[in-house]
């Protein structure tokens, strides 16, 4: 069975400081791990995926994220947030015996001046 | 660029009143997702097509339906809306399903309001 733990419901950074998100989750098999964001009003837009290829995955809008199998981790940072970041953040795995996803519950990242 | 689509974007209706979102992709992608997403919640899957293979999930409610007239198009039929209805329902396709690389691809939404 898969699952994801999304840590965070909010979470809240002025802009310019860092960003965290976290994400634990559990697998099976291999599994393939997501970050999309969606912003209000919007559909989910993809910000990265990790695949068995390198564990530090860069995204767009220089967010990165890093899997660590032995922490059954995933979290998403950014250097320095942007106004334009907050946003909804969901955390997905997938893996490779289930056709379908499985979302965190998702993270509002609040950006303030 | 080549995008999934949905319309309208808004969609109000009635009590009871049958109601039909649309969805198309120009990805050429042969699995089609619709989800139901409440306010603050995650998306929850309703339904998808593998081509022309229609795969219901479990829970969702009969009130349900969906049609996938060739590739491109898909659409979701609530044949009587009711108030717990209301949300933001997602189209998505993916190239292919089993594998765990294959991503999802999101169109923008609908919103239906049901008064």
């Amino acid at each position: 069975a898969q699952s994801v733990t999304q840590l965070d419901s909010h979470v809240s950074v002025s802009e310019g400081t860092p960003v965290l998100l976290r994400c634990n989750y559990s697998s099976s098999y291999s599994p393939s791990l997501f970050w999309y964001v969606q912003h209000p009003n919007k559909g989910l837009q993809l910000l990265l995926k990790y695949t068995s290829a390198a564990t530090l995955v860069k995204g767009i809008n220089g967010f990165e994220a890093e899997f660590k199998k032995s922490e059954t981790s995933f979290h998403l940072t950014k250097p320095s947030a942007h106004m334009s970041d907050a946003a909804e953040y969901f955390c997905v795995v997938k893996d490779s015996g289930y056709s379908t996803l499985t979302f965190g519950k998702g993270t509002m990242l609040l950006v303030s001046p | 660029d080549a995008m999934v689509i949905q319309n309208p974007r808004y969609q109000v209706t009635q009590f009871g009143k049958p109601v039909t979102l649309s969805c198309s992709q120009t990805l050429n992608h042969n699995v089609m997702y619709w989800y139901q997403q409440k306010s603050s919640q995650a998306p929850k899957l309703l339904f998808h097509y593998y081509d022309k293979d229609f795969n219901n999930e479990a829970d969702t409610p009969d009130n349900f339906q969906s049609r996938r007239p060739n590739t491109s198009f898909c659409f979701l039929d609530i044949r009587s809306p009711g108030l717990g209805d209301a949300a933001m329902y997602l189209c998505a396709t993916s190239r292919d399903r089993e594998g765990a690389r294959e991503t999802q691809y999101f169109g923008p939404g609908t919103r239906l309001l049901v008064l």
